[in-house]
């Protein structure tokens, strides 16, 4: 069965930093793009970034570049995502995501456009001070 | 980034009449190269994570009812409940992946029974 399993919630102070782990299982992957995206309480989803599994590259949403950074550990088959200096507008569900079997090639950059079949269950990061 | 713009914010529909939702996107989502228009429709219930109804604007996911269908090519693009079941109560989203590195997602549109 193919998963995405999310570490659990986490409490955090304003300026601290929040570590998210995302475990897959049933598929390679090392195979597929991984994602994040976050849902802010009663709001619209944002995607943040990805990672590829295989090399570990990384590319970030604008908005997130100076404060996330998504890595991965191939042995453990969990990628994370660390967010640092926490203000109170991170209070968010926290989502991995993948496409395992819904990706085509961006020709012009050489990464995957994705629609996404497989999501982790969230993990609700809440920040205050 | 390319502005994806969704319509109307909540709609309320009688059970099994029709529902349908707008996505645009203010930048054109079709690859010309193989007329694929790389827009997908997610369906998100309270407390649950989104899931894949349609992809590449009209592809049904394995396992979605047939009422669910997608339409649209270019800059607009609408997903259309033909028949409302109570289970379809939810919050739906459309998202682009045309830019593989700047995936953007609708406003969201809240599904009712009237």
């Amino acid at each position: 069965q193919m998963q995405l399993v999310q570490s659990g919630a986490e409490m955090k102070k304003t300026g601290s930093s929040v570590k998210v782990s995302c475990k897959a299982s049933g598929y390679t992957f090392t195979y597929r793009y991984l994602h994040w995206v976050r849902q802010a309480p009663g709001q619209a989803l944002e995607w943040m970034g990805w990672i590829t599994p295989f090399n570990g590259n990384t590319y970030y949403a604008q908005k997130f570049q100076d404060r996330v950074t998504i890595s991965r550990d191939r042995s453990m088959s969990t990628a994370y995502m660390e967010l640092n200096s926490l203000k109170s507008d991170d209070t968010a569900m926290y989502y991995c995501a993948t496409a395992l079997g819904r990706e085509d090639y961006d020709l012009l950059t050489g990464h995957r456009r994705s629609a996404f079949d497989i999501w982790g269950q969230g993990t609700l990061v809440t920040v205050s001070s | 980034d390319i502005v994806m713009t969704q319509s109307p914010d909540s709609l309320a529909v009688s059970l099994g009449e029709r529902a349908a939702i707008n996505c645009k996107s203010n930048q054109n989502i079709l690859d010309s190269s193989n007329n694929k228009s790389y827009l997908s429709w997610y369906q998100q219930k309270p407390g649950q994570p989104p899931k894949l109804l349609i992809y590449w604007a009209s592809i049904r996911e394995s396992g979605v009812p047939d009422r669910f269908s997608g339409s649209g090519s270019g800059t607009d693009f609408t997903l259309t409940i033909s028949s409302l079941q109570a289970e379809d109560v939810a919050v739906y989203y459309c998202q682009q992946c045309y830019s593989s590195l700047a995936l953007t997602f609708g406003g969201g549109t809240k599904v009712e029974i009237k």
